[in-house]
């Protein structure tokens, strides 16, 4: 159980494109749904937290406008980088939690690494 | 804010033998602390976890302790196999602007010596 599904899981694209990764949840009701950095060899940094049906909370320093969320359903969430440039390149890592407010143990999706020429 | 040290930053042991990798934090609401195991371009795998009302908690060759007193947890992985050679993650869960947050440890790169 707990299956959190992230695609893509590769990108490769070009200076000023804009990419949507997407985050589901396979077998339960994602209430909270967190989107991680990860840059080699380094730990993961929370970017931002969204919540079914309201605003993302960013994490300071985390452009909003650069990292636009949506999580429209309990299964779904998605992190839109927009106009994306090589210093944007990096993985990307969702979860999902049964609970509001991330009470209950997060789940991983298998991330998505993504590389800006 | 909450701030979670983990140590050491690598660690290398030979099969067979025990690894235990150490984390504090600073906040004493913290009532929840997970450890997760990440292989190379993999996500995280949540490997054993424990809450603030429990001391110690014991998964087959894993273990967890948890001194609230001193705020530190420290994850013991006994009779290490090739296959426990990762990079572990420790992490405290904290209240932040009302939301429940994970804030994760640097991690430790764990190697075993056939």
């Amino acid at each position: 159980g707990a299956v959190v599904s992230q695609h893509p899981s590769w990108v490769i694209c070009k200076s000023g494109t804009s990419v949507k990764i997407e985050c589901r949840s396979l077998d339960f009701q994602a209430t909270t749904m967190f989107w991680y950095r990860q840059f080699p060899k380094q730990s993961l940094m929370l970017m931002a937290t969204s919540n079914e049906g309201s605003k993302a909370t960013y994490e300071q320093g985390v452009e909003k406008d650069k990292f636009l969320i949506n999580h429209a359903s309990l299964t779904l969430s998605t992190l839109t980088v927009t106009s994306a440039h090589p210093e944007d390149s990096s993985f990307y890592i969702c979860s999902a939690s049964g609970s509001q407010g991330g009470n209950q143990p997060q789940h991983f999706g298998d991330g998505t690494r993504l590389s800006i020429l | 804010g909450e701030n979670v040290e983990q140590h050491p930053s690598t660690l290398s042991v030979q099969e067979g033998d025990s690894a235990v990798i150490k984390c504090t934090y600073s906040d004493s609401a913290s009532n929840y602390f997970p450890w997760y195991k990440q292989e190379l371009g993999k996500r995280p795998q949540l490997i054993i976890d424990i809450r603030s009302n429990v001391g110690e908690k014991k998964d087959q060759r894993i273990a967890v302790t948890l001194n609230k007193t001193a705020k530190h947890f420290s994850l013991h992985i006994t009779e290490t196999q090739p296959e426990d050679s990762a990079v572990y993650f420790c992490a405290a869960r904290v209240l932040i602007q009302g939301a429940q947050k994970l804030v994760f440890g640097q991690g430790t790169r764990l190697t075993i010596n056939p």
